[in-house]
């Protein structure tokens, strides 16, 4: 079964609206999560690294006030994306290693984004 | 800044036929990981190379690693339509800090 779990899978939201995605693990904790988005037949690409109990570092090119990292608890990350636009269109997809896993690192279901 | 290339990126096959699919990557690392993607789809984890000559084997699948020559290959032995599914190659942007850097992908289609 899963063992990094997001929610929703797919959300539509209107163009200005901010909304929200979870990414929990699974019976382990997450120090350190990290978010990835995907646009359609494209590769994933390192949003930022989500770190539990302080700020979330942000990869080069990737807005900080518009991807809003929240990892409050060592189980769960939310990325909000703030005031959305139609290119924020996008597959949103989290991960994290389980510390005993032999070094895999698992991802989460995905969360399809679509701004209308 | 590190680079992962992967070749080819289509590939169609025919059932009960072998291929290879290559990554290259730029600069030095140590862990190097392939994922599977059906269309829609989240990762699915495939296999971690650790050190340099690990091999693993997976039913039809077998990845090995070479650090020296910075290249990492994916083996399908005699496909079948299930291996249909786009697969990336993954390489650690700095050694154990688990950021990812991905190949393109490399788009399987097996025709019966």
């Amino acid at each position: 079964g899963a063992v990094v779990s997001q929610h929703p899978s797919r959300v539509i939201c209107k163009s200005g609206t901010s909304v929200k995605i979870e990414c929990r693990s699974l019976d382990f904790q997450a120090t350190t999560m990290f978010w990835y988005r995907q646009f359609p037949k494209q590769s994933l690409m390192l949003m930022a690294t989500s770190n539990e109990g302080s700020k979330a570092t942000y990869e080069q090119g990737v807005e900080k006030d518009k991807f809003l990292i929240n990892h409050a608890s060592l189980t769960l990350s939310t990325l909000t994306v703030t005031s959305a636009h139609p290119e924020d269109s996008s597959f949103y997809i989290c991960s994290a290693r389980v510390q005993d896993s032999g070094n895999t690192i698992y991802f989460g279901e995905g969360s399809w984004l679509t701004v209308v | 800044e590190l680079k992962v290339e992967q070749n080819p990126l289509f590939l169609s096959m025919q059932e009960g036929k072998n291929y290879t699919i290559y990554c290259n990557y730029s600069t030095t690392s140590d862990r190097l990981y392939w994922y599977r993607q059906d269309p829609g789809k989240s990762l699915e984890s495939l296999f971690v190379l650790l050190s340099n000559g690990a091999v693993k084997q997976e039913g039809r699948l077998m990845a090995s690693l070479d650090t020296k020559a910075r290249l990492s290959t994916l083996h399908i032995t005699a496909a079948v339509h299930d291996l249909s599914a786009t697969y990336f190659c993954a390489v650690d942007k700095q050694g154990g800090s688990e950021k990812l850097v991905f190949g393109k992908g490399t788009k399987l289609t097996v025709n019966p």
